[in-house]
């Protein structure tokens, strides 16, 4: 079946410009969360939906990040006038649901790289 | 501050030789801790996982040991493949305030070189 898809791949954007990220969560994946993977590192949480709520938004490094998810599947990643600290490749991760106790595993799109010059 | 800590960027072994990849954590709230693997240009991948009430969790080839006490977990890879080859993190949850989810936390990963 169809895994988690992310677009654009790659995003060359020019300083002080406005992005948006999209991500297509797997089908009924209740739970979404994005996350920021700078060179070197590994991927650090930014905000976490449940359906259309987003009920963490604590990795979010500033105000000039914000993510939407208005229906409940599809999320949008938007960074606003854009610093060269944003490049890095933004992940969106999808999830069922929390089951009984259980960790339920993220499944991981390909990523957005996002270059700003 | 680094809550979930690989320290080695890199290891190389042969072909059919046990892998070993360390991870050391210092926040003691993380109650579940999993392996990834990312290919290039890939996103990752989960492999295998261990709660914090057991010290070991298998999965074919793959083993997950958890030291609580000392805060350590490995992951063991017996008999490593060229097809093994990837960048491996380390990732410790704990659950989102709302209780709905966890939050992963990643190490720095740890690129693995299975020598034909």
């Amino acid at each position: 079946g169809a895994g988690v898809s992310q677009s654009p791949r790659y995003k060359v954007a020019k300083r002080g410009q406005d992005v948006a990220l999209r991500c297509d969560p797997i089908s009924g994946h209740v739970s979404l969360f994005w996350y920021q993977q700078a060179l070197g590192q590994g991927p650090e949480f930014l905000t976490y939906f449940q359906n259309e709520a987003q009920l963490d938004k604590s990795g979010l490094p500033s105000d000039r990040f914000f993510a939407e998810r208005p229906e409940g599947s599809v999320s949008t990643l938007k960074i606003q006038r854009t610093q060269q600290e944003d490049s890095a490749v933004y992940l969106c991760a999808s999830s069922l649901a929390w089951s009984g106790g259980r960790a339920d595993t993220q499944y991981f799109g390909p990523g957005t790289r996002l270059t700003v010059l | 501050d680094q809550q979930v800590k690989q320290n080695s960027p890199s290891l190389s072994v042969q072909e059919g030789r046990i892998s070993i990849l360390n991870c050391d954590y210092t926040n003691s709230m993380f109650d579940y801790f999993l392996w990834y693997k990312k290919y290039p240009a890939e996103g990752p991948t989960f492999l295998i996982s261990i709660s914090s009430i057991k010290d070991k969790n298998e999965d074919g080839r793959f083993t997950v040991f958890l030291n609580k006490s000392a805060k350590h977990l490995s992951l063991h890879i017996v008999p490593s493949q060229p097809g093994d080859s990837a960048v491996y993190f380390c990732a410790a949850s704990v659950l989102i305030s709302s209780g709905s989810a966890r939050q992963l936390t990643f190490g720095s990963g740890t690129q693995l070189t299975v020598l034909p």
